[in-house]
């Protein structure tokens, strides 16, 4: 079945600290994986995503992506987390062609002072 | 701008009372689709629209209807809507119909039904 796992619900970290969302997925064909960031009473906007190639891959406000094929896995990190990065992020999957996204079920990122 | 635009942003409404979600996009994208989202499971897919006139059922199509009369519209429909439809719902637009392009997203509207 094709799913996407996202493992942390929320999690808090200091601001300057580094981030790890992670997310794990079970696709049966070639996976195509994004991610999107959720700021509070906004729609989704796209981060980042991976097709092919390179497996880090680099993202907007400073965000990047590796995708581990042996681990079914494609987290998200940033070396140093800011107030305004607090808000929900999506791991999704898709086919290369597939007309549908699978998103996970979102972690919700809390920025302390 | 280019933008995908949701109306109204919010709505309570009365269970069995007809209902209609606007989504309007200004990029001449071919493909629109709808989603909804609820705490814990996050988007899941109602319906979506590869083009003027061609529609097709999501994961949770149960209890709504769509229609693609115009490139630029595809609106929501809820019948007869019941609390189990209270969520968030997005629109999202893309140029083609596969994932390798990007969707474009609404700003939601919230969907109270009692």
């Amino acid at each position: 079945a094709q799913s996407v796992t996202q493992p942390d619900i929320h999690i808090t970290v200091s601001e300057g600290a580094s981030l790890e969302l992670r997310c794990n997925y079970s696709y049966g064909a070639t996976p195509y994986l994004f991610w999107y960031v959720q700021s509070p009473g906004q729609g989704l906007q796209l981060l980042l995503k991976y097709f092919s190639g390179d497996t880090l891959v680099q993202g907007i406000k400073g965000f990047e992506a590796e995708f581990k094929r042996s681990q079914s896995s494609f987290n998200l990190r940033k070396p140093s987390v800011h107030w305004s990065d607090a808000a929900e992020y999506f791991c999704a999957v898709g086919g290369q062609a597939g007309t549908a996204l699978i998103f996970g079920k979102g972690t919700t990122l809390s920025v302390s002072s | 701008e280019a933008q995908v635009t949701q109306n109204p942003r919010y709505l309570i409404t009365v269970t069995g009372k007809k209902l209609t979600v606007t989504c309007s996009q200004n990029m001449n994208h071919e493909y629109m689709s709808w989603y909804r989202q609820d705490p814990g499971l996050g988007l899941r897919q109602i319906y979506y629209s590869m083009n003027v006139e061609v529609t097709d059922k999501g994961d949770v199509p149960e209890g709504y209807k769509v229609s693609r009369k115009e490139k630029r519209n595809f609106p929501l429909i809820l019948e007869s809507p019941s609390p189990n439809q209270t969520s968030l719902y997005f629109c999202a637009s893309s140029l083609r119909g596969t994932v390798s392009y990007e969707q474009y997203f609404g700003p939601g509207t919230r969907l109270t039904v009692t």
